[in-house]
């Protein structure tokens, strides 16, 4: 199977600040990478497919990237509300897997 | 407004059974796979099984393969999932998940529900 792996498993950063979180897959999965937004005692929010495609509704700041092994989740301008951990998901074929999860806190 | 409500989360001794149900509402239930995503503890999340829109192909992650089963009635607007021989390991809150566009990302999650095993 497949597995992914994010990178940095946490993070500090101050509001203002650009941040980037890396997905790396163990094989190719061409574009098939979704990223979630889970807020403490949350649900967990979509914020983008295919690598890149902004969920309705999700704020510009966030953009994706990537294709075959290597993806990232930029957030250009770091807010209070975006306290949660970041998970990536592969969907090219099953197990469907996340990653393990990056916590991000404001400093 | 898309709706997915779970419920039969309980406390269960290892080696017990226990089914899932996940109401959904506010979209054509019958055409979109779902799936079941949990979360132990403090831990991250774990996609468990998934299901296609009309139930003829199911979907497990190794962890569960063999003893749960996920199947839908999309007459009831309704998802299941029926865990046997429960571990403590599987302790975890169960989200229902709806995908969506056929590729088993998610798009709407349940409040989840808590399965707890333990003696």
């Amino acid at each position: 199977d497949i597995q992914m792996t994010q990178s940095p498993s946490s993070l500090s950063a101050s509001v203002g600040d650009r941040v980037t979180i890396t997905c790396r897959a163990s094989q190719g999965i061409s574009n098939y990478l979704a990223w979630y937004q889970q807020k403490p005692g949350k649900v967990p929010k979509l914020l983008i497919y295919t690598a890149s495609t902004l969920q309705s509704g999700v704020p510009s700041r966030f953009s994706g990237s990537g294709s075959g092994t290597d993806f990232t989740l930029t957030i250009s301008s770091l807010q209070p509300e975006d306290v949660a951990t970041y998970y990536c998901q592969k969907y090219n074929s099953a197990p469907w897997t996340f990653g393990q999860g990056t916590k991000v806190e404001i400093k | 407004e898309v709706q997915l409500v779970e419920s039969g989360g309980d406390l269960v001794q290892p080696g017990g059974s226990l089914r899932l149900s996940c109401v959904a509402s506010g979209f054509t239930f019958s055409g979109y796979a779902m799936s079941w995503v949990r979360q132990a503890p403090g831990k991250g999340l774990e996609w468990v099984s998934g299901i296609s829109h009309s139930g003829i192909n199911t979907y497990y992650a190794d962890s569960v393969k063999g003893r749960f089963t996920i199947s839908r009635d999309n007459s009831k607007d309704t998802l299941y999932l029926q865990m046997n021989s429960l571990r403590a390991e599987d302790t975890a809150v169960y989200y229902c998940a709806k995908d969506h566009t056929g590729l088993y990302y998610f798009d709407y999650w349940g409040q989840g529900t808590l399965v707890t095993v333990s003696s």
